[in-house]
């Protein structure tokens, strides 16, 4: 499974654009990259997944660049309630259990 | 998307006793949960595989004499910490994969505080 490194903490203002870069160097073929959230005492929520290029839905956009060697979620103008945890994982296979890293902690401040 | 529901979200057990936790898939089957493990402020650890019909598969440093997985239908598996202790006390969340994607619907969790 390959490893991700994203940073522990960001912090952020109501309404602003935040990028969270995750790195994952030994990223395989088959492998996807999937973002989750985690709000305290709640279980993950599936926020975005992509392969390559560029993904966006109605929370998030993922930006994946040719090498697939590292990932951005970018959130558009956040709001207190987007405070969590966010996870960058990179999954393989179906059905296969995720490997979690520390996550990036965002804070959002008024 | 899928819906995952764990019983009880909270509990509260006097040390030495047992305590079991469900996790239910609602609206789809699973053949394999997975249970994971949450300290404060820490990241999420798999401590075990559950497998509809067969043992469960355990991550290396867990009892598994200790933490009891019985996964008896495709919609329900149980954790069951035997004989707790305070150092048991976490955030325990399970998870059912979408066997057709990468998607994992996580349940909402259980704290167990051990006294």
């Amino acid at each position: 499974l390959a490893k991700t490194t994203q940073p522990i903490s960001m912090d952020s203002y109501e309404g602003q654009e935040v990028n969270i870069t995750c790195s994952h160097n030994n990223i395989a073929t088959n492998d996807y990259i999937t973002w989750y959230q985690q709000f305290p005492s709640q279980g993950p929520r599936f926020i975005i997944q992509g392969y390559k290029t560029k993904v966006t839905n109605e929370v998030a956009s993922l930006f994946i660049p040719a090498d697939r060697k590292s990932s951005t979620l970018s959130l558009p103008r956040v709001s207190l309630s987007d405070t969590a945890v966010y996870y960058c994982l990179v999954v393989g296979n179906y059905g296969q259990n995720f490997v979690f890293g520390p996550g990036t902690r965002l804070s959002v401040l008024p | 998307g899928a819906v995952v529901s764990q019983h009880p979200s909270w509990v509260i057990c006097k040390s030495g006793t047992s305590v079991k936790i469900e996790c239910r898939s609602l609206d789809f089957q699973a053949t394999t949960m997975f249970w994971y493990r949450q300290f404060p402020k820490q990241s999420l650890m798999l401590m075990a595989t559950s497998n509809e019909g067969s043992k469960a598969t355990y991550e290396q440093g867990v009892e598994k004499d200790k933490f009891l997985i019985n996964h008896a239908s495709l919609t329900l598996s149980t954790l069951t910490v035997t004989s707790a202790h305070p150092e048991d006390s976490s955030f325990y969340i399970c998870s059912a994969p979408d066997t057709r994607s990468y998607e994992q619907y996580f349940g909402p969790g259980t704290r167990l505080t051990v006294t």
